[in-house]
């Protein structure tokens, strides 16, 4: 058991649909992250949430929407993507936000995503 | 910029040996954190060890530990007694003063049985 949990673990989706990718921890930590994980290349952090806050947008494209109600929930909304956005969305979370880089981030299982 | 280079992108090793994967990095500071993740097939990203800057000893989990080059900014895994559920890609990751993880490109870890 992670405490990081992901739903849906697979999507498809037309470039015309409306999906959320939904992630919720059960560690009591305060940030939580978006990630994408494309092949072959390393990880791109998207999102950084501290209590409930955004704090970081990594130049995202408008057509994901970020969505924090409280600590324990993050979700990740998808509207007109196109096929180069199909990958690996990844959550984590951590205690805080950590300024000194002490955190450690703790990642649930993922959503393998295809846009056709 | 600060960056990973995991230059293995696959590996092997048979049951039961050991292996070492190579990670090196390149930064300006003093102070920071060095991460090994393992994702195995079922996507899940999994923390292996990590290690902060400011301690000469290496840090040690069961059959995993590492070999922490400060000077040579090098931070080797080495796996103990391979199992067959080593399997999966593992990932070195740096992070400084801030929450921002910078990853490597990954090595594909394969277990002969």
């Amino acid at each position: 058991e992670t405490g990081v949990t992901q739903t849906p673990r697979h999507l498809v989706m037309g470039m015309t649909n409306k999906k959320s990718l939904k992630c919720e921890q059960h560690l009591g930590h305060n940030a939580m992250y978006w990630y994408k994980q494309s092949a072959k290349k390393p990880l791109e952090l998207m999102f950084v949430y501290n209590f409930k806050e955004q704090t970081e947008n990594n130049s995202v494209p408008s057509r994901f929407s970020p969505e924090c109600p409280n600590s324990s929930h993050l979700f990740l909304h998808l509207h007109t993507l196109q096929p180069e956005d199909s990958a690996l969305y990844l959550c984590a979370s951590s205690q805080d936000v950590d300024r000194q880089g002490r955190e450690t981030q703790y990642f649930g299982p993922g959503t393998r995503l295809l846009v056709l | 910029a600060q960056t990973v280079t995991q230059s293995q992108p696959e590996m092997s090793v048979q049951e039961a040996e050991t292996v070492t994967l190579s990670c090196t990095y390149d930064t300006s500071e003093s102070d920071y954190y060095l991460f090994w993740y393992k994702q195995p097939p079922s996507r899940q990203m999994i923390l292996v060890i990590r290690q902060e800057a400011y301690k000469q000893q290496n840090a040690t989990e069961n059959r995993f530990s590492v070999n922490f080059q400060k000077a040579a900014k090098s931070f080797s895994l080495k796996i103990s007694d391979s199992q067959l559920g080593d399997a999966a890609m593992y990932f070195c990751a740096y992070k400084e003063s801030n929450y921002q993880l910078i990853w490597g490109a990954g090595t594909k870890l394969i277990i002969k049985p």
